[in-house]
């Protein structure tokens, strides 16, 4: 199974800052990359798919690099919406599985 | 704009057959750009997935390694949904459970998601 890493497991931002999540394959995957966002009581919702592609209707403000075995999500500009929890999860072999989560709390 | 929407019970006893059903709208199980695939969140264990059914001229099954002996995700073509079937459950099944389409036009991606069923393992 490839192990999905994220660093760090919560941050803490103000509004307005620049957001940089980091996920790290047990095994190189190409692009087999995607991100999600959960706020508490919902389902994850998909952001960013094939590493770097934005989900239709997902803000420019969410971007997505990386291959192989480092990925990054970054948040351009933190907005109040955005505090959540983020994962990362892979498609490029079965069992599909997902980093630890990212947690975006407000400073 | 496809819709998914799970029913089944929130409270099972050990020992029991978890069961869960998630109907499709705005798509069709059978497509074969896509997968059906089951999904439980919990403190402990985080986000993990548990298997898939998918069709691609017949159709094909994809479990976890950790619920392989106990699981089983069936599609329902005249109904247009796919359940989750998990036996001799324990209190560690205890979890927040979710299907979700993965769809594919190369790599797959999960982008639509059930509503949750939160399940609890308990006498």
């Amino acid at each position: 199974d490839i192990q999905m890493t994220q660093s760090p497991s919560s941050l803490s931002a103000s509004v307005g800052d620049r957001v940089t999540i980091t996920c790290r394959a047990s095994q190189s995957m190409s692009t087999y990359l995607n991100w999600y966002q959960q706020k508490p009581g919902k389902a994850p919702k998909l952001l960013i798919y094939v590493a770097s592609s934005l989900q239709s209707g997902v803000p420019s403000r969410f971007s997505g690099s990386g291959s192989g075995t480092d990925f990054t999500l970054t948040i351009s500009s933190l907005q109040p919406e955005d505090f959540a929890t983020y994962y990362c999860q892979q498609s490029y072999s079965s069992p599909r599985t997902f980093g630890q989560g990212t947690k975006v709390e407000i400073k | 704009q496809v819709q998914l929407q799970q029913s089944g019970p929130g409270l099972v006893k050990p020992s029991q057959t978890l069961s869960l059903t998630c109907a499709i709208s705005g798509d069709t199980v059978s497509t074969n750009t896509t997968t059906w695939n089951w999904i439980r969140q919990s403190p402990s264990r985080g986000l993990e997935w548990l298997g898939r059914t998918y069709y691609r001229s017949k159709w094909y099954n994809d479990y976890a390694v950790s619920v392989k002996s106990r699981v089983t995700i069936n599609p329902d073509t005249s109904k247009n949904h796919f359940s989750l079937q998990l036996n001799s459950v324990t209190p560690e099944d205890t979890a927040m459970y979710y299907c979700a389409r993965e769809y594919y036009d190369g790599p797959g991606r999960l982008d639509y998601w059930g509503q949750g069923t939160l399940v609890t393992v308990s006498s």
